[in-house]
């Protein structure tokens, strides 16, 4: 079946402009989450929803960062006014249930991000 | 809080060599202990994952890990490396309890050569 898909992948954005980045994950799973995975460096968490409900949003960088899941599925993340920091890969990822780690998290091939 | 901390960055092994790759956790929880591989422009699989149950864990692609409380370590081993396991690899931790919200070292590069 379809795994987590992410669009687009590759994004390259002028310092200052606004980005959208879109997460589908795979039909049916409650929670969701995003990473931003900076060059040579593990991924670190930026927020989680649990169906439509942003439930923790404590690794988001700063107030340029947005995400939304507003009908509990596809997830977007956004950023405002982005800056060279934000050049990373930011990766979706999707899980059945909720607190449960028999359920693995579902990784996207994420999309790549380039502020000049 | 929970960080897991990986010991080199890059490893070489040589083709049908044992490969072994070092974590470290911290946690003031019992931990969910993962390791998941990464190939290039791809997002992360999960090889294995240890949730209190049996302390060795086994997975995908031949590899497995031990979980070891006394020394805090959750190695990740491979009897014989094979070509197609070149990636790179992160361990990773969760509280055993919430939502799953994972901590990723900062990840192993295993080369391996011919």
């Amino acid at each position: 079946g379809a795994g987590v898909s992410q669009s687009p992948r590759y994004k390259v954005a002028k310092r200052g402009q606004d980005v959208a980045l879109r997460c589908d994950p795979i039909s049916g799973h409650v929670s969701l989450f995003w990473y931003q995975q900076a060059l040579g460096q593990g991924p670190e968490f930026l927020t989680y929803f649990q169906n439509e409900a942003q439930l923790d949003k404590s690794g988001l960088p700063s107030d340029r960062f947005f995400a939304e899941r507003p009908e509990g599925s596809v997830s977007t993340l956004k950023i405002q006014r982005t800056q060279q920091e934000d050049s990373a890969v930011y990766l979706c990822a999707s899980s059945l249930v909720m607190g449960d780690p028999d359920y693995e998290q579902y990784f996207g091939p994420g999309t790549r991000l380039t502020v000049t | 809080a929970q960080s897991v901390t990986q010991l080199g960055s890059h490893v070489s092994v040589s083709e049908g060599a044992l490969v072994l790759l070092r974590c470290n956790y911290s946690s003031s929880v019992p931990p969910y202990l993962f390791w998941y591989v990464q190939y290039p422009n791809q997002g992360l699989q999960l090889l294995l994952k240890y949730t209190s149950a049996a302390t060795l864990v086994k997975g995908i692609n031949g590899f497995e890990a031990e979980f070891k409380k006394s020394e805090t370590s959750f190695h990740l081993t491979k009897p014989s490396a094979h070509m197609s396991d070149a990636a790179e690899y992160f361990c990773a931790v969760s509280d055993s309890g919430g939502y799953q919200k994972v901590t990723f070292g900062t990840g192993t590069k295993l080369q391996v050569i011919p």
